[in-house]
């Protein structure tokens, strides 16, 4: 079975820019969260999607978007980029919401701010 | 609010020597509790969870950790230490609470010579 996949791999963009981010959960997978990781930082939490509706949301500011599709696919949108939103930026995918459940993480997309 | 603390950024041990990595963890909820590992450019993969069944944990690759409740801790060890396991591992926490995100540790880097 293939695990989570996530596109582009990498991404340059310039401050101010727009840029969305894709990512595919694990077939059968009905939650999807979203996590970014600054060089030499441990990930830090975005957005959870889960059944196609937003059940948490992590201190990130407006400009970052998320919406999850009806084949439980999403994407992450982030709006006005800056230099500090270089980072790469990780999918995650799990069957539910419950806490025992495991969360699967794609190789992540690479977002270089020029 | 849920909170990871890895006690060492950097360890560093010869090859068949064993691996102490160090978690202590804060939770108002009883946690689940993983260590994951992220090799160089690469997503994060699970090496092991606790879920409140057995306190001693065996993942893959050797590695096992203990879950301690009275010290909050989920230190993760392996036996003897082998080239491949040089990578950097996150200890993550993950609380019950409504909506179940991952909280996760800053990383320690485990470095392996010869």
């Amino acid at each position: 079975d293939a695990g989570v996949t996530q596109s582009p791999t990498h991404l340059i963009k310039t401050r101010g820019q727009q840029v969305t981010l894709r990512c595919s959960p694990i077939s059968g997978h009905k939650s999807v969260s979203w996590y970014q990781q600054v060089l030499g930082q441990g990930p830090q939490f975005i957005f959870q999607y889960y059944e196609k509706e937003e059940r948490g949301r992590g201190n990130f500011p407006d400009r970052f978007s998320a919406r999850q599709f009806p084949n439980y696919s999403s994407e992450l949108n982030v709006n006005a980029l800056l230099l500090g939103d270089s980072a790469l930026y990780l999918c995650a995918s799990s069957l539910s919401q419950r806490r025992q459940e495991t969360q699967y993480f794609g190789p992540g997309t690479r977002l270089l701010v020029l | 609010a849920q909170s990871v603390t890895q006690l060492d950024s950097h360890v560093s041990v010869s090859e068949g020597t064993p691996v102490l990595l160090r978690c202590n963890y804060s939770s108002s909820y009883s946690p689940s509790l993983f260590w994951y590992v992220q090799h160089p450019n690469k997503g994060l993969q699970l090496l092991l969870k606790y879920t409140s069944a057995a306190t001693l944990v065996k993942g893959i690759n050797g590695f096992e950790a203990e879950f301690k409740k009275s010290e909050t801790s989920f230190h993760l060890t392996k036996p003897s230490a082998h080239m491949s396991d040089a990578a950097e591992y996150f200890c993550v926490v993950k609380e019950d609470s409504g909506y179940s995100t991952l909280t996760f540790g800053k990383g320690t880097m485990l470095l392996v010579s010869p």
